[in-house]
C-alpha cells in the first residue's frame, strides 16, 4: 500500500518560534490532509487540500499540496503551548469518488520548550 | 467535542479473548471507518461501512470483523486476541461514502491484551 513519510519525527521548540513539518510520499494523492492528534483524543482536521499547489492557510496554520502531489507541507507560525501535540499528514487517492481509507502519516511531535 | 462516541474507553483482555467495539456516528454521518493506532506503525485504516454496507478494506486482519447497524451504530468485533492487537482503535465518521478526507475521530478504545 501507499507509505507516507513525514518528518521530522518530532520537534522540541521555543514558544514564539515557526515550525515546518512535511510529508513526502512514493505515490500521487488527490487530496492531502493535516490533522492534529492531542494526547488522550482523537485527531481533528486541521487543513484539507484539494489541488496541486493550492495553498491553504487557517489562522496561525498554513498548508501546501506540492505541485508533484506527492508531497505536503505544514507551517505553524508563532507557536503557543497549546500547539504541543501529534501533527498526522494523510492523504487520499480519491476526490469525490473514492472510497478509501485515509493513508496517515507516523506523525510529528511537537513539544514546546518554556 | 466531535460528536463521534465510542465504547468502552479502556478494554484489558486477555490473549484468545474476544472483545467488542462500539462506535456511534455524528448525528447525520452515514460512514463510519475504523482506524488502529499503535506505537509502531501509526494509523492504520482498517474498513469503512456506508449506510450498513462494506465500503472499502484495509489492512484488518481475518480475525477481526465489523458491521454497522440500521440505526447507523458500528461494532469492530476482534477475536482471538493476540498480544500485538494492543492498540488504539479509533471510529471516524463523514457525511458520505466518498469522501473528501475530512474524517471526525472519536475518542478511541484503548484495548490492553495480557
Amino acid at each position: 500500500g501507499q507509505q507516507l513519510n513525514q518528518s521530522p519525527q518530532s520537534m522540541f521548540i521555543q514558544e514564539g518560534e515557526d515550525v515546518s513539518m512535511n510529508c513526502t510520499s512514493s505515490s500521487i494523492f488527490n487530496t492531502w490532509l493535516w490533522y492534529k492528534q492531542d494526547p488522550g483524543e482523537g485527531p481533528v482536521l486541521l487543513i484539507a487540500l484539494y489541488k496541486a499547489g493550492e495553498l491553504t492557510s487557517n489562522g496561525r496554520l498554513t498548508a501546501q499540496f506540492g505541485i508533484t502531489r506527492k508531497d505536503s507541507f505544514l507551517n505553524i507560525s508563532a507557536s503557543i503551548p497549546s500547539d504541543v501535540g501529534i501533527y498526522f499528514c494523510a492523504g487520499q487517492l480519491g476526490v469525490g469518488g473514492g472510497a478509501d481509507g485515509l493513508t496517515f502519516g507516523k506523525g510529528t511531535h511537537l513539544i514546546i520548550q518554556p | 467535542d466531535s460528536g463521534v462516541t465510542q465504547t468502552p474507553k479502556h478494554l484489558i483482555t486477555a490473549t484468545g479473548q474476544r472483545v467488542t467495539l462500539r462506535c456511534s456516528p455524528r448525528s447525520g454521518d452515514l460512514s463510519v471507518y475504523w482506524y488502529q493506532q499503535s506505537l509502531d506503525q501509526g494509523l492504520q485504516f482498517l474498513i469503512q461501512y456506508y449506510n450498513g454496507e462494506e465500503r472499502a478494506k484495509g489492512n484488518i486482519l481475518e480475525r477481526f470483523s465489523a458491521q454497522q447497524f440500521p440505526d447507523l451504530h458500528s461494532e469492530l468485533n476482534l477475536s482471538s486476541l493476540e498480544l500485538g492487537d494492543s492498540a488504539l482503535y479509533f471510529c471516524a465518521s463523514s457525511v458520505s461514502s466518498h469522501g473528501t478526507g475530512e474524517l471526525f475521530f472519536g475518542e478511541g478504545s484503548r484495548l490492553t491484551v495480557l
